[in-house]
């Protein structure tokens, strides 16, 4: 049983969309959150944390948690071409740094 | 430019063999880790350590071993590997807080037939 659970498995938006992804967590000792994107045939690279309640902007990324609900999501404004990925959220505790991957959301943006 | 460098990035083995995957690290982090990736798992723990001599085991550790001589090298050893084996292997360094991101490898394609 997989303790970080993301859906939808796969999303597919036009090019200037806007993709939303959702992460929830079964374990209410996770205090850090991170998103991954991975492209294809590399390793997962860190895009953006977020470890306190409500959003965090980066440019074209907002990450949104709800801890009390255990929930995480990740919007991409203005979808790119090369933002198609496969987008993991990950979690780990307070005293570990152990994180725990969800099976991921394979993002594709079409021209 | 700190970097983790997989090798080797494509392996074949027989069923029974032994495999060993290695793993560097030049960010000079203390803790180590391998995942497994597989489409519908998503990256799964196999094993992690905090230092050079320590292993810890993750989710999935059954049929693993894994070895850490020295701060820069973690292996991965499968004493008898076994088709359910074939994955992608993906080794990650990062630091102690827990607020700390992963630098991951670009991973190790294993297929056992």
């Amino acid at each position: 049983q997989q303790k970080v659970q993301q859906s939808p498995e796969s999303l597919s938006v036009p090019e200037g969309g806007m993709a939303s992804l959702n992460c929830t967590s079964s374990d209410r000792n996770f205090q850090y959150f991170w998103w991954y994107r991975q492209h294809s045939g590399e390793g997962p690279k860190a895009l953006m944390s977020i470890f306190s309640d409500g959003d965090k902007k980066e440019g074209r990324f907002t990450a949104h948690l709800n801890k009390a609900s255990l929930h995480v999501s990740l919007h991409i404004r203005d979808s790119q071409p090369s933002d198609s990925a496969l987008y993991f959220c990950a979690a780990s505790w307070s005293n570990y740094n152990v994180l725990y991957f969800g099976s991921g959301t394979k993002l594709t943006v079409e021209p | 430019e700190a970097a983790v460098t997989q090798s080797p990035r494509n392996k074949v083995a027989v069923t029974g063999g032994k495999v060993t995957l290695s793993c560097n690290q030049t960010n000079n982090h203390n803790n180590m880790y391998w995942y497994r990736q597989d489409t519908g798992h998503g990256l799964r723990l196999i094993h992690y350590s905090y230092g050079a001599g320590s292993t810890e085991k993750g989710d999935i550790p059954d049929g693993y071993k894994a070895s850490r001589p020295s701060q820069e090298n973690f292996s991965l050893i499968l004493e008898l590997a076994t088709p359910s084996q074939t994955s992608v292997y993906f080794c990650a360094s990062g630091g102690q807080a827990a607020n700390s991101d992963y630098t991951f490898g670009s991973g190790t394609r294993l297929l056992v037939i």
